[in-house]
């Protein structure tokens, strides 16, 4: 089985820009949540949704946005991008609203120059 | 303001011998524990998790020992393995829907 997939891997971008990260979560799962993950830090809840609905937002500006598609994938948008958000952008799943047993996948790591 | 302390930040250990990560909670309403594993360049893999109702769970090399009132939790690997190098974070949540909130991470050398 497939597990949590995400695109691009790698993504450079300058100051001002506007970035989109995909994710498709394991099959079943309806739940999708972001995160960010600085370089020697654990990872930083930023959205989580379930059933396009969303369900959490944690401490991040309104630069960063998402949403979730029918077929539960989902994309992160982070617009005027900073320096500081250069980071590594997980993406989990889970099959309920609860975030016990979340499955993260590999990640996009965005660097902003 | 950060929920969840992990100690250390970085560990050495033998082969074979025993790692021991610890990390200490302030929100009592956390009742779900799980321990991360990550690699460079992967994504956390989840690798054990208790609830607060038990105080030790095993699986296979891992074990997690749980302090409720002390409101601390810690990761045992024993027989460590040079694989077993990575970066592992603790996390805790609410199941009520918060957010996982993870420890800073422990980077694991095991040395041959």
């Amino acid at each position: 089985d497939a597990g949590v997939t995400q695109s691009p891997t790698h993504l450079i971008k300058t100051r001002g820009q506007q970035v989109t990260l995909r994710c498709s979560p394991i099959s079943g799962h309806k739940s999708v949540s972001w995160y960010q993950q600085v370089l020697g830090q654990g990872p930083q809840f930023i959205f989580q949704y379930y059933e396009k609905e969303e369900r959490g937002r944690g401490n991040f500006p309104d630069r960063f946005s998402a949403r979730q598609f029918p077929n539960y994938s989902s994309e992160l948008n982070v617009n005027a991008l900073l320096l500081g958000d250069s980071a590594l952008y997980l993406c989990a799943s889970s099959f309920r609203t609860s975030l016990n047993e979340q499955y993260f996948g590999p990640g996009t790591r965005l660097t902003v120059t | 303001q950060q929920q969840v302390k992990q100690s250390p930040q970085s560990l050495i250990v033998q082969k074979g011998g025993i790692s021991i990560i610890n990390c200490a909670y302030e929100n009592t309403a956390f009742d779900y524990f799980p321990w991360y594993q990550q690699f460079p360049g992967k994504g956390p893999a989840l690798l054990i998790a208790i609830r607060p109702d038990v105080s030790e769970k095993k699986e296979g090399r891992f074990t997690i020992s749980f302090n409720k009132s002390a409101k601390q939790f810690s990761l045992h690997i024993m027989d460590s393995q040079p694989g077993d190098s990575a970066t592992y974070f603790c996390a805790a949540v609410n199941s009520g829907n918060t957010p996982l909130v993870f420890g800073k991470g422990t980077r694991l050398s095991v040395i041959a």
